[in-house]
């Protein structure tokens, strides 16, 4: 069974641009959330989604938005980027089957900001 | 504070050793517990899954949770160089809760 994956893997942008990162889930899984990580605030929550409504947003600024796809992929999308964007974006899927349900994560998307 | 608290280390330790890691919380609300494993320039990989209080074992790996004092505990026997990785303990709330609260993170080196 395929994991998390995470495209692209590496990418850099310029200030001011907007980039959108993608996440293919666990096949069944139909809960995507994303998270930001950086060697000052560790892992944050982003937001979650689920059959393509999110259902919870962290404390990030508009400019950081996603969206989820009929077959349960993501995208998220960051625009006007600044330097203090450039982090791990990590995408983790779980399969919304009640308290036992797991959380696993992909590989992560490395975003440099320039 | 933190919502979740966890010595970021490094812990060094030699070969065989037990590693022991430790987090606590002030959300009384957190009912799900995790311990993750991340791999430098890799993603977190999911080690230990604990519902509620109680201790869990899963080869050379123990989880142990107390809510009552709000702390919780991952011991590695036998460790490993494999083993070296920051480790990240991760908690929820309600089954339907999918934001996961982190800790900071532990670096872990095993000496060889």
């Amino acid at each position: 069974k395929a994991g998390v994956t995470q495209t692209p893997r590496y990418l850099i942008k310029t200030r001011g641009q907007q980039v959108t990162l993608s996440c293919s889930p666990i096949s069944g899984h139909r809960s995507v959330s994303w998270y930001q990580q950086t060697p000052g605030q560790g892992l944050q929550f982003l937001f979650e989604y689920f059959s393509e409504t999110q259902r919870n947003k962290g404390n990030f600024p508009g400019r950081f938005s996603g969206r989820q796809f009929s077959n349960s992929r993501s995208e998220m999308n960051v625009s006007t980027l600044e330097l203090g964007d450039s982090a791990l974006y990590l995408c983790a899927s779980s399969s919304d089957q009640g308290g036992g349900n797991t959380i696993y994560f992909g590989e992560g998307s490395w975003l440099t900001v320039v | 504070q933190k919502e979740v608290e966890q010595d970021p280390g490094p812990l060094s330790v030699p070969e065989g050793a037990i590693v022991s890691l430790n987090c606590t919380y002030s959300n009384s609300a957190f009912q799900y517990f995790m311990w993750y494993r991340q791999y430098s320039r890799k993603g977190p990989e999911l080690l230990m899954y604990t519902y509620s209080s109680g201790n869990k074992e899963d080869g050379r790996f123990t989880a142990q949770v107390d809510k009552s004092s709000k702390y919780i505990s991952l011991f590695i026997r036998d460790s490993q160089p494999s083993d070296s990785a920051t480790y990240l303990c991760a908690m929820r709330g309600s089954s339907n809760d999918y934001k996961l609260s982190f800790g900071a993170g532990t670096t872990v080196t095993v000496r060889a």
